[in-house]
């Protein structure tokens, strides 16, 4: 069974632009979740997003917004791109986020703000 | 506030070594505890996952246990290898609805040939 993808593996982007990243969850997953690591701040939550709605949601400001379609892949947007925004994003599915549920994680995308 | 720690920050160790890595919570209202692995520039890896209402977790060479009512966690590493070396960290889930996790600041393990 293939793992948690993440594309693109490495994004180089300057002040004030946008990107978006792309998450597809191992097959069968329903929720997808979305965190940002950082050296110092070490690895914080985003949002989770479960049957294409978004269940919960971290303490990051509005330019971080994520969606996921009817077959689970997700993507996550941030505009206005700014420095202090270079860092590995990660994402990680589970089968339904249940109390039980392992989360499996993907290998991140590598984004650096010039 | 639910917060994560891990002590100590970094580890070196020779091999064959038995060691123990630390976790601390600050709200024993946790629905499980996992344990990850990431290797430089890597995502994570799950190694244990421990439910609320277990005491331990075995793989392997891998023993992580969890107390709630003091708010730890240890994982416990026998005979260890080189290939041992990586961040280690320990992540709580408090609440059964979401997949929101919380994570400790990491030990950063270096296993000696």
């Amino acid at each position: 069974k293939a793992g948690v993808t993440q594309t693109p593996r490495y994004l180089i982007k300057t002040r004030g632009q946008q990107v978006t990243l792309s998450c597809s969850p191992i097959s069968g997953h329903r929720s997808v979740s979305w965190y940002q690591q950082t050296p110092g701040q070490g690895l914080q939550f985003l949002f989770e997003y479960f049957s294409e709605t978004q269940r919960n949601k971290g303490n990051f400001p509005g330019r971080f917004s994520g969606r996921q379609f009817s077959n689970s892949r997700s993507e996550m947007n941030v505009s206005t791109l700014e420095l202090g925004d270079s860092a590995l994003y990660l994402c990680a599915s589970s089968l339904d986020g249940l109390a039980g549920d392992t989360q499996y994680f993907g290998p991140g995308t590598r984004l650096t703000v010039l | 506030k639910q917060e994560v720690t891990q002590i100590p920050a970094a580890l070196s160790v020779p091999e064959g070594e038995n060691l123990v890595l630390n976790c601390s919570f600050t709200d024993s209202a946790i629905y499980n505890l996992q344990w990850f692995r990431q290797d430089p520039g890597k995502g994570l890896t799950s190694l244990l996952l421990i439910q609320s209402s277990q005491r331990e977790q075995t793989s392997g060479r891998l023993n992580a246990s969890l107390d709630k009512s003091s708010g730890r966690s240890t994982l416990y590493i026998a005979a260890s290898q080189p290939g041992d070396s990586a961040t280690y960290l320990c992540a709580v889930k408090r609440d059964g609805a979401t997949n929101k996790l919380i994570f400790g600041t990491g030990t950063l393990l270096a296993v000696q040939p």
